[in-house]
Formats: C-alpha cells, structure tokens, sequence
C-alpha cells in the first residue's frame, strides 16, 4: 500500500528557531502533496497545497512567508516554519496523493504521514 | 459552499456490538467520499471510499461504508466492535472540481470492553 513518511514525528525547540519537517512518499510519485495543521480534539485544517515543480497554494490566512513550503521531487515535500513561536505549536500532518486519470478532482485516496508534534518554549 | 457534517462528537458501544458512525455531505456533482482513522498522535489512516458503483463498499479492518444519494450520507459501519476499534474517525469528500480533500469534525468511537 502507499506510504507516506514524515520525519521529525516530535520537535522541542525554542522560540526564534526554524524548523523543517520532510514528508515523503516512499512507494509511489506524489504530484501533489498536502499540508494540515491539527490543534487538541478539531478536525485537520489544510495548510497549502504542494505541486512538485511549482509555487505552493496557500490557502487563506496561512502566511506564506511563515510556512515554507518545497516540494523538489515527486517523492519529497518539506514545510519550514520559520521563526517559530510558541503560537506556531500544534500537530502537522501532510499528506500526498498519486496522480489520478487526467482529472482534476482526483478519485485517489490521500495518504498521510503519521504527523510531527511540534513544541516552541 | 461544500461541506461535511459528522453530527456525533462521541460515540460508545460494548464491545462485540454493532456500530455507526454517522456522515452528511453537501457538494456539488457526483461526491468522492472517505473514511480515514486517526489513532493518538499519528497520522490518518485510509479506511474506504467511494467513488461509483455499488452503495455499499468495504474497507480495512471490517469496516463498511453506505453511500445514500437522497439522504446524502455515508455512515461507517462495522457489524461487531473491537475495544481496538476506539480512536478518532473523519468523514471526507472532494469539493467540487477541486483537489481538495474536505474534512468533518470527527467522531471519537470508544469501545468499551
């Protein structure tokens, strides 16, 4: 089955650092990759959009010069928090989808990595 | 405006009973719907979808899904619950004509032994 791997799963930092998370699709070619951002008991909020070879989507009120977003391969997308804050901590989740039948809306599944808990002091 | 309602924040059942966890969407043309599970501090898990075809379709771990154009829903169904069973489950669709996988609030099951 796909699988999507996400390293750091735990980071613990102080404020002022940048932190990168990696997501990775190990068994299959991801044109698009997704970014989430969890907080306690909600539901998962997407962050941006991760096309391989172009510029992220970011959706609204997400700061793009915050969330850096790069997606360099088929296989790797990496998000940078930079200058985080202890208002940045929360859980993020990507995900990545394989590429369906020449349609936009895609019938394939997104599968997600397993989340990086990030802590700023 | 596309969207997913999952109108149980919580559901209990004994263990070995059957369970329902409830989905409603609103989108427009034909839905692409999922269910996808969430154990404590990891990722999500894909469950099933359905895409077309038959109403009911199967999953992982002996879960079922039942698509239901007029009552646009798709509740998850599992004919005998495990206490292993207990974690957070989210309904999802495709919005539209979009790439955009949108979200219900979760249900969190919990299986009593």
């Amino acid at each position: 089955g796909a699988v999507v791997s996400q390293h750091p799963s735990w980071v613990i930092c102080k404020s002022g650092t940048s932190v990168k998370i990696e997501c990775r699709s190990l068994d299959f070619q991801a044109t698009t990759m997704f970014w989430y951002r969890q907080f306690p008991k909600q539901s998962l909020m997407l962050m941006a959009t991760s096309n391989e070879g172009s510029k992220a989507t970011y959706e609204q009120g997400v700061e793009k010069d915050k969330f850096l977003i790069n997606h360099a391969s088929l296989t790797l997308s990496t998000l940078t928090v930079t200058s985080a804050h202890p208002e940045d901590s929360s859980f993020y989740i990507c995900s990545a989808r394989a590429p369906g039948a020449g349609t936009r809306r895609s019938n394939q599944p997104q599968h997600f990595g397993d989340g990086t808990r990030l802590s700023i002091l | 405006a596309q969207s997913v309602a999952q109108p149980e924040d919580q559901v209990n059942v004994a263990e070995g009973n059957p369970l329902t966890v409830k989905c409603t969407y609103s989108v427009s043309g034909n839905p692409y719907l999922f269910w996808y599970v969430q154990y404590p501090n990891r990722g999500l898990q894909f469950l099933l979808k359905y895409i077309t075809g038959d109403n009911l379709v199967k999953g992982s771990y002996g879960f079922e899904a039942e698509f239901n154009k007029s009552q646009t829903s798709f509740h998850l169904k599992k004919p005998s619950a495990l206490v292993s069973d207990s974690a957070l489950y989210f309904c999802a669709v495709y919005g539209g004509a979009t790439n955009k996988l949108i979200f219900g609030t979760g249900t969190l099951l919990a299986v009593q032994p």
